[in-house]
C-alpha cells in the first residue's frame, strides 16, 4: 500500500526557515517524480515544486523559487522541502504527492506551516 | 485574474447530473492534459480523472472528463449525497512553466 507521510509543520515567524520531510512506504521515490502542494486554510490549490526520478530536475513555482527547494533521499525513501525566507503568504497545510498518470496520483494527510510573529 | 476558472459552485438534487467547466488558454488546456481532483472536507484530494477522460481504478463511470480547445469539463451524473466535496481541474502550463489548479467547485447536493 502506497502511503505518504510528512512531517515538520510549525510556527515560525516571517523571514525563518523550516524543513518539510515525506516518508514514503509502498514504493520507491526514485521510481517516480513527487510533487509538493500546498492549500492556505479556506482556499484552493496550489503546486509548489516538483522533482524528477533521479533527482537532476526540480522545479518551482515562481511564489517559491529561490526560497524554497525540493529534494529526496532515496536510501531514506524520503522527500523534502527545505523552506527559507517564509512569509505569511506561505501559512498552508503543504501535500507531499506522487506522479503516476495524475499527475497528482497518491497524497499525504498533509502538514501545517504557519509563518505568524 | 486566475489562470484556471471555474465556477464557484454548483448544484443539483440527487440523481440529477453536474458539469463543472474549466476554462484556461492556449499555453495549459490548449496544448497539455487535465486532470480532476476531489476534496472531501478535511481529507486530501482524490484524483478522479487524469489525462482528460481517463478514470483510475476505483472511479465511478458515472463520473467522466471531457476537453475541447482551451476548456474542459467534468460531469457527476447521478448524482449522489458523497458527491458533495470540493472539485479541482489541473494543467501544465507552459507559459508559467509549472502546474496550474483551477480555483475550484462547490458541489452542493440538494
Amino acid at each position: 500500500e502506497v502511503q505518504l507521510v510528512e512531517s515538520g509543520g510549525d510556527l515560525v515567524q516571517p523571514g525563518g526557515s523550516l524543513r518539510l520531510s515525506c516518508a514514503a512506504s509502498g514504493f520507491t521515490i526514485g521510481n517516480y517524480w513527487m510533487h509538493w502542494v500546498r492549500q492556505a486554510p479556506g482556499k484552493g490549490l496550489v503546486w509548489v515544486s516538483r522533482i524528477n526520478l533521479d533527482g537532476s530536475v526540480t522545479t518551482h513555482a515562481g511564489s517559491v523559487k529561490g526560497r524554497f527547494t525540493i529534494s529526496r533521499d532515496k536510501p531514506r525513501n524520503t522527500l523534502y522541502l527545505q523552506m527559507n525566507s517564509l512569509r505569511a503568504e506561505d501559512t498552508a497545510v503543504y501535500f507531499c504527492v506522487r506522479d503516476f498518470t495524475g499527475p497528482f496520483d497518491d497524497w499525504g494527510q498533509g502538514t501545517l506551516v504557519t509563518v505568524s510573529s | 485574474q486566475a489562470v484556471l476558472t471555474q465556477p464557484p459552485s454548483a448544484s443539483g438534487t440527487p440523481g440529477q447530473r453536474v458539469t463543472i467547466s474549466c476554462s484556461g488558454s492556449d499555453s495549459n488546456i490548449g496544448r497539455d492534459y487535465v486532470s480532476w481532483y476531489q476534496q472531501l472536507p478535511g481529507a486530501a484530494p482524490k484524483l478522479l480523472i487524469y489525462k482528460n477522460n481517463q478514470r483510475p481504478s476505483g472511479v465511478p463511470d458515472r463520473l467522466s472528463g471531457s476537453k475541447s480547445g482551451t476548456s474542459a469539463s467534468l460531469a457527476i451524473s447521478g448524482l449522489r449525497s458523497e458527491d458533495e466535496a470540493d472539485y479541482y481541474c489541473v494543467v501544465w502550463d507552459d507559459r508559467l512553466s509549472g502546474y496550474v489548479f483551477g480555483t475550484g467547485t462547490k458541489v452542493t447536493v440538494l
